[in-house]
């Protein structure tokens, strides 16, 4: 079965102190690694696909890296309006054919002006 | 972009009443929809894999009598909560899966907060 871990559960940062969130995965085959943002009482706001270990994206502030068995969400020098939950989701080989993915339980993000 | 919107952004009801929401891709077409649960402060939960033109797949544990799906075009999927109880509140987002494209990304909804009294 297919697991994320997405740690720390959360963090607060002072505005424009530069840190990571880290999720890690279990699965049989990877597909695809997903960065999602979510405010409150809002869907999430699709960020960033990884496929591949070594394969970096960035926008803006953050920028997503992935190896074989975690990824990287780096904000760097970050803003109020950057606080959000930050989800890490993954799709695998074992749910090829019907989408599905399995989601971690985010990473709180709060940053103090 | 890939916007994906649903209707009701929120909803009241009394129990034992149905409640439907829709979910509607904007500017894509999907044949693939999704809906998903999320309780207070934590993760999203798949409910069910929406699929224009057949049935819905569901997830474990959740009664397809109860959340009935319906994905009659390539734009729009409906999530009906029939004979509703408290226990029923939620937060429910669907998403959509671009059609024709490479990737495996999923675009989300903006959510419809159900209280049921």
């Amino acid at each position: 079965e297919d697991q994320v871990t997405q740690s720390p559960e959360a963090l607060r940062l002072q505005e424009g102190e530069s840190s990571s969130l880290n999720c890690s995965y279990t699965v049989s085959g990877l597909r695809g690694l997903f960065w999602y943002r979510q405010d409150p009482g809002k869907g999430p706001e699709f960020l960033f696909t990884l496929y591949s270990a070594g394969e970096e994206k960035e926008k803006e502030r953050l920028k997503a890296t992935l190896t074989k068995k975690e990824s990287f969400l780096h904000i760097t020098a970050p803003k109020p309006e950057d606080s959000a939950t930050y989800l890490c989701a993954v799709h695998s080989v074992a749910n090829f054919g019907n989408e599905k993915l399995t989601f971690g339980t985010g990473t709180r993000l709060t940053i103090i002006p | 972009g890939a916007v994906v919107s649903q209707h009701p952004s929120w909803v009241i009801c009394k129990s034992g009443t149905s409640v439907k929401i829709e979910c509607r891709s904007l500017d894509f077409q999907a044949t693939t929809m999704f809906w998903y649960r999320q309780f207070p402060k934590q993760s999203l939960m798949l409910m069910a894999t929406s699929n224009e033109g057949s049935k819905a797949t569901y997830e474990q544990g959740v009664e397809k009598d109860k959340f009935l799906i319906n994905h009659a075009s390539l734009t729009l999927s409906t999530l009906t909560v029939t004979s509703a109880h408290p226990e029923d509140s939620s937060f429910y987002i669907c998403s959509a899966k671009r059609q024709g494209r490479g990737t495996d990304t999923q675009y989300f909804g903006p959510g419809t907060r159900l209280t049921v009294l």
